[in-house]
């Protein structure tokens, strides 16, 4: 089984509407963290937790918000979807050192 | 702010020799990670450079100068699997803590026959 997984795998919504991804870890790490991927800029993070009642922003924030219900599980929910919102997003996780970051398969979400 | 820099993408043959440049400027330095990412997959690490000089892992080495502000990544021995995005990432640690990873945006490798 994968050790970080991502739900959904693949979504398509309409401008306007709220969604949530999810993300889960079983390698029992603190840290947690959302990217966001679009060609030609990279990976971006959006927001990063480094405990379950530590919730910080990353370079991109706006528009997005998180929770992290424990310390295997990150949202990620977009309030009001706009189109420059469709991207990759990855979750990720790291044990306290911060040394590897291990990523989840990604959510290819595309808002119309 | 944080400037990482690499070339978008390179070609080479099978069986060759492929050095990826990236360049950085930030502030607060700690650590300049490899990963590689295949087309929709999630990116993979690779390596992890803290102090100058090579770190090597099999086929792939990893260089780092601190005062110059420049890594590379060296790939022997060119597979057609290693074909793939390979993103370099600094690691920085600025004033008020906490470590934090910023992507360059990645150099696209394809190796040919």
């Amino acid at each position: 089984d994968a050790d970080v997984t991502q739900t959904p795998r693949n979504r398509i919504t309409k401008t306007g509407k709220r969604i949530m991804l999810e993300c889960s870890q079983t390698k029992g790490h603190d840290r947690m963290y959302w990217y966001r991927q679009d060609p030609g800029l990279g990976l971006r993070l959006i927001y990063y937790s480094f405990d379950v009642k530590d919730i910080n922003k990353g370079e991109i924030s706006d528009g997005y918000s998180v929770s992290r219900q424990a310390q295997a599980k990150f949202s990620l929910s977009l309030e009001s979807a706009i189109p420059n919102q469709t991207a990759l997003y990855f979750c990720a996780t790291s044990d306290a050192s911060g040394y590897e970051q291990y990523f989840g398969p990604g959510t290819r979400l595309t808002v119309t | 702010g944080q400037n990482i820099d690499q070339p978008t993408e390179m070609t080479a043959t099978e069986g060759a020799i492929v050095q990826i440049n990236c360049t950085y400027q930030t502030s607060g330095f700690n650590g300049l990670f490899w990963y590689q990412q295949h087309a929709g997959e999630a990116p993979t690490f690779l390596s992890y450079n803290v102090l100058d000089g090579l770190e090597e892992k099999g086929r792939f080495s990893s260089f780092l100068s601190r005062s110059k502000g420049y890594s590379y990544l060296l790939l022997k021995e060119l597979q057609m699997k290693d074909s793939a995005s390979y993103l370099c990432a600094v690691r920085s640690n600025p004033t008020g803590g906490g470590n934090k990873l910023t992507f360059g945006t990645g150099t696209q490798l394809k190796v040919e026959l």
